[in-house]
């Protein structure tokens, strides 16, 4: 199985900020990657898939890059919304995994 | 407007057995692969099984193989989750999620908790 790992596990910034979070998968996924972002009590919603496409409606404060195994969520412009946690995926293999979270909060 | 509505969840002893479903709109459900995907309140995400538009692939994640079941009616526009032999790890909120071909689920149900407890 591919593992997914997160870096940092929890951040902690400003509104206007601007944050990056790394996913790295055990093994190359091509660019076979998606992220979400899930606020508390809701179901997550996908912003990024391919690596680097914007999901629809997504805002284009949000950016992704990498490929094979290192990737990063940049957020140029940290808004009030933006406080919540986001989630990698592989979808290049079954099972199709994520990674453990990111929790980005109020500093 | 797509949605996905989740349904049956609720409180189970273990060793039990529960079916979730997905009821789908706003969108051709027989052209879609489908998921569920767990988590446990305050943890993070786990994919629980997948299956294509046809119903003729099916995946299950490890820890549910051989207990749970996924299936799917498309002239019902329906998801489903049997779910036996219940363990107390399994307790989760379940969502549904579509998957957009191979970039990701771009649309998730609200979730259905399960709790299993005696």
């Amino acid at each position: 199985d591919i593992q997914l790992t997160q870096s940092p596990s929890f951040l902690s910034a400003s509104v206007g900020d601007r944050v990056t979070i790394t996913c790295r998968a055990s093994q190359d996924i091509s660019s076979y990657l998606a992220w979400y972002q899930q606020e508390p009590g809701k179901a997550p919603k996908l912003l990024i898939y391919a690596v680097s496409t914007l999901q629809s409606e997504v805002p284009s404060r949000f950016s992704g890059s990498g490929s094979g195994t290192e990737f990063t969520l940049t957020i140029s412009s940290l808004q009030p919304e933006d406080f919540a946690t986001y989630y990698c995926q592989q979808l290049n293999s079954y099972p199709l995994t994520f990674g453990p979270g990111t929790k980005v909060d109020v500093k | 407007e797509v949605q996905l509505v989740e349904s049956g969840g609720g409180l189970v002893q273990p060793g039990g057995s529960l079916r979730l479903s997905c009821a789908a709109s706003g969108f051709t459900f027989s052209t879609y692969a489908m998921n569920w995907v767990r988590q446990v309140p305050g943890k993070g995400l786990e994919w629980v099984s997948y299956i294509t538009s046809s119903g003729n692939t099916i995946y299950y994640a490890d820890s549910v193989e051989g207990r749970f079941t996924i299936s799917r009616d498309n002239a019902k526009n329906s998801l489903y989750l049997q779910m036996n032999s219940l363990r107390d790890e399994d307790t989760a909120v379940y969502y549904c999620a579509r998957k957009k071909y191979s970039s990701g689920y771009d649309y998730w149900g609200q979730g259905t908790l399960v709790t299993v407890s005696s």
